[in-house]
């Protein structure tokens, strides 16, 4: 079975610094990755994904996500955080072998502060 | 806007009752996914269609059912309702049946049980 690791419940953050958000996955051969933001009342949205290929995966709104396979892990990163990136943020994970379930993180929220 | 919508937005209900949630997929999107947001349990998936046949079932009470029709909209029956029932509920589309697949998420649907 698969599964995510968000450690931090809350990243704050002031506007114009860098933001990180962690993530540590588990799975059984190679994954697929997933970034996913939730904005307050609404659905989530696709940020980037990470399949194969270069470590470095960039996406939408200026996010990019480091697949790092020794450390298991794939941290979603914004060189300058925003106001409007405050968000709850969710990492997911799937097997890419077998009919295997996405399993979601339980999701960090992050708060940029002006 | 991601293609997906869903109907009601706010449903308030009481305990005992039975409600059905609804909801399309993007266009040309054949598997449509349901999960349940809460507080406590964060995301959690319930079940996918694809095509009309049921492909994965996730932590779905007894209580809960779905299908999905040869239009493609897809709809979540919930029966006997309870308290705990008050959550978010999401449904979502991608274009194949496998998890590998970015999901594209409606705004939800929040049920209030009283």
């Amino acid at each position: 079975a698969q599964s995510v690791a968000q450690p931090e419940d809350q990243v704050n953050v002031a506007e114009g610094n860098p933001l990180t958000v962690k993530c540590t996955y588990s799975v059984s051969g190679n994954p697929y990755l997933f970034w996913y933001v939730q904005y307050p009342n609404r659905g989530l949205q696709f940020l980037l994904k990470y399949i194969t290929g270069d470590n470095l995966v960039k996406g939408s709104y200026g996010f990019e996500a480091e697949f790092n396979k020794s450390q298991t892990s794939f941290h979603l990163k914004k060189p300058s955080a925003l106001v409007s990136d405050s968000a709850l943020y969710f990492c997911a994970v799937v097997s890419y072998y077998g009919n295997n379930r996405l399993a979601f993180g339980k999701g960090n929220q992050v708060v940029v502060i002006p | 806007d991601s293609g997906v919508t869903q109907t009601p937005k706010h449903l308030i209900t009481a305990t005992g009752q039975r409600v059905t949630l609804r909801c399309s997929p993007r266009s040309g999107d054949l598997s449509v996914y349901w999960y349940q947001q809460s507080l406590d349990q964060g995301l959690q998936f319930l079940i996918q269609y694809y095509n009309g046949e049921e492909r994965a079932k996730g932590n779905i009470l007894e209580r809960f059912s779905a299908q999905q029709f040869p239009d493609l909209h897809s709809e979540l029956n919930l029966s006997s309702l309870e308290l705990g029932d008050s959550a978010l509920y999401f449904c979502a589309s991608s274009f194949r049946d496998r998890d590998t697949n970015e999901q594209f998420f409606g705004p939800g649907t929040r049920l209030t049980v009283l």
